[in-house]
């Protein structure tokens, strides 16, 4: 079954508004989270890496202000979307180590499509 | 900076038959993770195999292994008696260990193999 919720599946914004995204990891505690990004028939670009208790980090070219990301919890991030505008429509896809990290298998949730309109 | 390369963006092959996909990286790293993952029409991300820096052996899977050349820096998929739920993109992704937690992935841009019947 799956070990990363992310929520919602989809979503339908208009622009200027925000929207946020979760990230859960059900059964493990995930002090590191990351965040991708998909556009439609192109690979996944590393957006941040979310990190439980600090800040996170943010891939060169990656808007912060933008793209607002909290990790409160050991099971939980948030990723956020400020001002949405119609290029940030994109598919945007979570995931999370289980056990120690190095070296362990990814768990990705099964993604948020945002159309922003 | 870590680079992923997929140079096969589409393969077609029938039911039953053995296919690779390519993937070459190019680090200074020595000591680094590689994997493959599927993604399916639902677009959720499938850990496929995964491989060892440090590990001579290829990694395999069932019907799925790898032939890690460290030296030359390639990491290929070889997928033994195909079957038509293996259509899918593939993405061949890289990372290094980093502190006490896991790095990001680096995916290359995929290859979408079908599988006829």
């Amino acid at each position: 079954g799956a070990v990363v919720s992310q929520h919602p599946s989809w979503v339908i914004c208009k622009s200027g508004t925000s929207v946020k995204i979760e990230c859960r990891s059900l059964d493990f505690q995930a002090t590191t989270m990351f965040w991708y990004r998909q556009f439609p028939k192109q690979s996944l670009m590393l957006m941040a890496t979310s990190n439980e208790g600090s800040k996170a980090t943010y891939e060169q070219g990656v808007e912060k202000d933008k793209f607002l990301i909290n990790h409160a919890s050991l099971t939980l991030s948030t990723l956020t979307v400020t001002s949405a505008h119609p290029e940030d429509s994109s598919f945007y896809i979570c995931s999370a180590g289980r056990g120690q990290g190095i070296g362990s298998p990814l768990h990705f949730g099964n993604g948020t499509r945002l159309t922003v309109t | 900076a870590q680079t992923v390369t997929q140079s096969q963006p589409e393969m077609s092959v029938q039911e039953a038959e053995t296919v690779t996909l390519s993937c070459t990286y190019d680090t200074s790293e020595n000591n680094y993770y590689l994997f493959w993952y599927k993604q399916p029409p639902s677009r959720q991300m499938i850990l496929v195999i995964r491989q060892e820096a440090y590990k001579q052996q290829n990694a395999t899977e069932n019907r799925f292994s790898v032939n890690f050349q460290k030296a030359a820096k390639s990491f290929s998929l070889k997928i033994s008696d195909s079957q038509l739920g293996d259509t899918a993109m593939y993405f061949c992704a890289f990372m290094t260990p980093s502190g006490g937690g896991a790095d990001g992935l680096t995916f290359g841009k995929g290859t979408h193999l079908i599988i006829q019947p």
